[in-house]
């Protein structure tokens, strides 16, 4: 099955700086990446997603990048604010399976 | 509210004892998921059921089942609870259209503390 591992496990930021968090994916038939967003005390929220059609994707102060020839892909954060903070999980998947493989989660920690 | 609803939201038992855990797809949603998210750990996948079908099974324990039903909720039943079940779960739901993935939309989760 597939296999996603994500670093670093931990970031501490200083708000306004940028974050950079990234994963590896096993499985090239993997062609859908989404990341989530778990603030504490709630459920994993989606934030930005790519598919493998496409090397890159913005949304406001949020990026995903995919190289699909080295099987990772990373997620970008551009003027951090404290509300930034929270834990970051990636997950890979495969057209028709549905089934989301996710990495291990990024504790990001911005500091005012 | 992300319209997957999940009840209860807290849920202290004793071990050995048997709790269900309720689960309300967003309207639309026919499949849903089971996780359990132990302190600071990843997300753990139990069990996936697509219209009422289970279609895929994860790490879920033998003492652990669940079931979708007609109106598409689905609960989780855990049996023979033991101190190391502790842990958020997690339910959410996604909605297919042919080949194309998208992504998961998660409850709020029930938090089951045993004692």
């Amino acid at each position: 099955g597939e296999n996603v591992e994500q670093h670093p496990s931990t970031l501490s930021v200083q708000e306004g700086d940028s974050a950079v968090i990234k994963c590896t994916y096993s499985d090239s038939a993997s062609n859908y990446f989404p990341w989530y967003k778990q603030e504490l005390g709630k459920g994993p929220q989606l934030i930005i997603d790519i598919r493998s059609n496409v090397g890159e994707k913005k949304d406001q102060r949020i990026a995903v990048t995919l190289n699909k020839t080295a099987k990772h892909f990373s997620l970008h954060i551009t003027e951090t604010q404290p509300e930034d903070s929270a834990v970051y999980f990636c997950a890979a998947s495969k057209a028709g399976a549905n089934n989301l493989f996710f990495g291990t989660g990024t504790r990001l920690t911005v500091i005012p | 509210d992300s319209g997957v609803t999940q009840t209860p939201k807290h849920l202290i038992t004793a071990t050995g004892q048997r709790v269900t855990l309720r689960c309300s797809p967003r309207s639309g949603d026919l499949s849903v998921y089971w996780y359990q998210q132990s302190l600071d750990q990843g997300l753990q996948f139990l069990i996936h059921y697509y219209n009422g079908e289970e279609r895929a099974k994860g790490n879920i324990l033998e003492r652990f089942s669940a079931q979708q039903f007609p109106d598409l909720h689905s609960e989780l039943n855990l049996s023979s609870l033991e101190l190391g079940d502790s842990a958020l779960y997690f339910c959410a739901s996604s909605f297919h259209r042919g080949k194309a993935n998208y992504g998961y939309t998660f409850g709020s989760g029930t938090r089951l503390t045993v004692v």
